[in-house]
């Protein structure tokens, strides 16, 4: 079965400070990866995906997510921050094509101090 | 791009009622869609998986005879909570699955059951 760890809960950053969000995934074999924000009351919208090929994967509003196989992994980071960036961030795996269920991690709640 | 329209967005119903709530792809037809109950602070919990012209398949857990899922046509699940308690209360978001554009989420629908 497939699972998703986000080990933060909260970050508080400051405006313009770098972001990192963790995610460590559990799943047999390749993976499909995406990270998810979600403003209050919102659904979701996809910031960015990993299918295969390049592991460095660029999404919208300046994300990034690097795959690490080795470690499990797809954090997703940003070099400099925003106010509007404040918000609920889920990791999620997915087996195979598309048409197969995503399993989401816990989320981690993204505060920005002015 | 592709869009996914859910209605309603709120909605407030006495204890015993029953609520349907519509999940539609505006631009493409979806191969599968997807259900998820969400609780305050909490991920995204996946309640049934539905493919048009056929049964749902729910998750482990999940009442199917509370939790009606109909998917008529390739645009448009609808999931009708039965008999709805306050328990029921919850932050439901549909998600609609195209090969192209893999997964699209609603904007989700509040349920306030009093």
């Amino acid at each position: 079965a497939q699972s998703v760890t986000q080990p933060d809960i909260h970050i508080t950053v400051s405006e313009g400070a770098s972001l990192e969000l963790r995610c460590n995934y559990s799943y047999g074999a390749t993976p499909y990866l995406f990270w998810y924000v979600q403003s209050p009351g919102q659904g979701l919208q996809l910031l960015l995906k990993y299918f295969s090929g390049d592991t460095l994967v660029q999404g919208i509003k300046g994300f990034e997510a690097e795959f690490k196989r080795s470690q499990s992994s797809f954090n997703l980071r940003k070099p400099s921050v925003h106010w509007s960036d404040a918000a609920e961030y889920f990791c999620a795996v997915g087996a195979g094509a598309a048409g197969n269920k995503l399993t989401f991690g816990g989320g981690t709640r993204v505060l920005v101090k002015p | 791009g592709a869009v996914v329209s859910q209605h309603p967005s709120w909605v407030i119903c006495k204890s015993g009622t029953s609520v349907k709530i519509e999940c539609r792809s505006l631009d493409f037809q979806a191969t599968t869609m997807f259900w998820y109950r969400q609780f305050p602070k909490q991920s995204l919990m996946l309640m049934a998986t539905s493919n048009e012209g056929s049964k749902a398949t729910y998750e482990q857990g999940v009442e199917k005879d509370k939790f009606l899922i109909n998917h008529a046509s390739l645009t448009l699940s609808t999931l009708t909570v039965t008999s709805a308690h306050p328990e029921d209360s919850s932050f439901y978001i549909c998600s609609a699955v195209q090969i192209n554009y893999g997964y699209t989420f609603g904007s989700g629908t509040r349920l306030t059951v009093v």
